[in-house]
């Protein structure tokens, strides 16, 4: 599996924008960027996944550099609910492959 | 209404004994994961099943059986349980393919003593 780059930690005040970025400089044509969350004490939560167009959904935007060699996973208002780790994770394309974790950001909201 | 849950939600016991961790998803999907997660927080994978069928087994000892009685479930079966055992284990379900999100379980948190 290609390898992924992510802070090891971010920090981000209540209700502003966050930018979590991502390096993925091995990811191949067929590989998507996924992008999931883990809150304290839960089972890790999907966010957002993108091939190369910028995505967008309820819980948070994805903008996929033109090369793909890099993503930033965006939050619009930061919440104290949005501290988590989040996880940026490529997969293949067309396979049963398992998604594989990195060691993630941890993202603290300050009130 | 779960779409996948695991039961026991925690599960102290013994060492060297045996203890089953079930799962079960009613989403329809084809492809069932079980990962574990130790006390550093690292996210590993066990094993991948594709239609009942195991497509991957990650290094994890014998001591590890699951069981895909059918789509919808994926039991893991631990035996002669050892202290570095004491981990959460995640079940997970997606469809087969990249374009596909994957859904969690909230955890089994396994405590051997």
């Amino acid at each position: 599996d290609a390898k992924t780059t992510q802070p090891n930690s971010m920090e981000s005040n209540e209700e502003e924008p966050v930018h979590l970025p991502c390096n993925h400089s091995t990811i191949s044509g067929t590989d998507y960027i996924h992008w999931y969350r883990q809150l304290p004490s839960q089972g890790p939560e999907y966010v957002i996944h993108g091939l190369t167009s910028n995505v967008n959904n309820r819980m948070a935007s994805l903008a996929i550099a033109e090369d793909r060699k890099s993503s930033t996973l965006i939050l619009h208002r930061a919440t104290l609910r949005d501290a988590a780790v989040y996880y940026c994770i490529l997969r293949a394309s067309g396979s049963a492959r398992q998604l594989t974790f990195g060691s993630g950001t941890q993202l603290t909201v300050l009130p | 209404d779960t779409a996948v849950s695991q039961t026991p939600k925690y599960l102290v016991t013994q060492m060297g004994n045996d203890k089953s961790i079930k799962c079960e998803q009613n989403l329809g999907h084809d492809t069932m994961y079980w990962y574990k997660q130790d006390s550093k927080k690292f996210l590993k994978i066990m094993f991948s099943y594709n239609n009942k069928e195991l497509i991957i087994n990650e290094t994890v000892p014998n001591r590890f059986s699951p069981k895909s009685p059918d789509k919808a479930h994926l039991n893991l079966h631990i035996n002669s349980l050892e202290l570095g055992d004491s981990a959460v284990y995640f079940c997970a379900s997606s469809h087969i393919g990249g374009n596909t999100e994957a859904f969690f379980g909230q955890g089994t948190r396994l405590t051997v003593v």
